[in-house]
């Protein structure tokens, strides 16, 4: 199995601010990675997948780099919608496995 | 627009059987999609518990693939006259409880799974007596 770890666990960041996520793969997984954001009560939506490829309607201040085993999120200039849980997901290999998350709180 | 709903009990007795259904709109289920069953416990992150694929054919009943540990207890299958998909899962104990979430994988590369969008918007399954 590959394992996935995010870091931080909490990140505080004031409005404006830019935010960056990172995640790990215990092993390569290409650029086979997706990110997701989670708001409370809410599934998950898709940001980016292929490490880099934001999905529909997605604002450009999101941004996702990375390959092989080590990936980053980066949100430019947070806005107060963007202050959630994200998630970043693997699928080059079953089982398919996420990332514990990483919460995204005001500062 | 693809959407994703799921339905079933909410509440599970111990030992007995988590039954849930996806049913799924927009696009036939047949074709160029894995569907998956994605969970979270409360409070907690996101877990992969299994997926399948229906190609349409009719003598295809479905190929699957699920987290190893629940093999054991776990099925997921298909209802093509309905547009649905399923979920089963046996012997259930209260470290099943969690919010469970169908989701769509679109498959870019054949025989290869893929990232999960859309999802529906999740059902609270709690295993209590």
């Amino acid at each position: 199995e590959i394992v996935m770890t995010q870091s931080p666990a909490t990140l505080s960041v004031s409005p404006g601010e830019r935010a960056t996520l990172s995640c790990r793969a215990s092993q390569s997984v290409t650029n086979d990675l997706a990110w997701y954001q989670q708001k409370p009560g809410q599934p998950p939506s898709l940001l980016i997948s292929g490490a880099s490829t934001r999905a529909a309607g997605i604002p450009a201040r999101f941004s996702g780099s990375g390959s092989g085993t080590e990936f980053t999120l980066t949100i430019s200039s947070l806005q107060s919608e963007d202050f959630a849980v994200y998630y970043c997901q693997q699928y080059n290999n079953w089982p398919l496995t996420f990332g514990q998350g990483t919460r995204v709180e005001v500062k | 627009q693809v959407l994703l709903q799921e339905s079933g009990p909410g509440l599970v007795q111990p030992s007995g059987t988590l039954s849930l259904t996806c049913a799924v709109s927009g696009v036939s289920i047949g074709g160029n999609s894995w569907w998956s069953w994605v969970r979270q416990p409360p409070g907690k992150g996101l877990e992969w518990i299994g997926e399948i694929f229906y190609s349409g054919q009719v003598s295809h009943t479905g190929s699957t693939n699920y987290q190893p540990y629940l093999k054991s207890r776990i099925t997921i299958s298909v209802d093509k006259s309905k547009n649905q998909f399923s979920l089963k899962l046996t012997s259930v104990t209260a470290a099943d409880t969690a919010v469970y979430y169908c989701a769509r994988e679109t498959i870019i590369r054949r025989g290869w799974p893929s990232w999960f969008d859309p999802w529906g918007l999740g059902t609270l399954v709690t295993v209590s007596s």
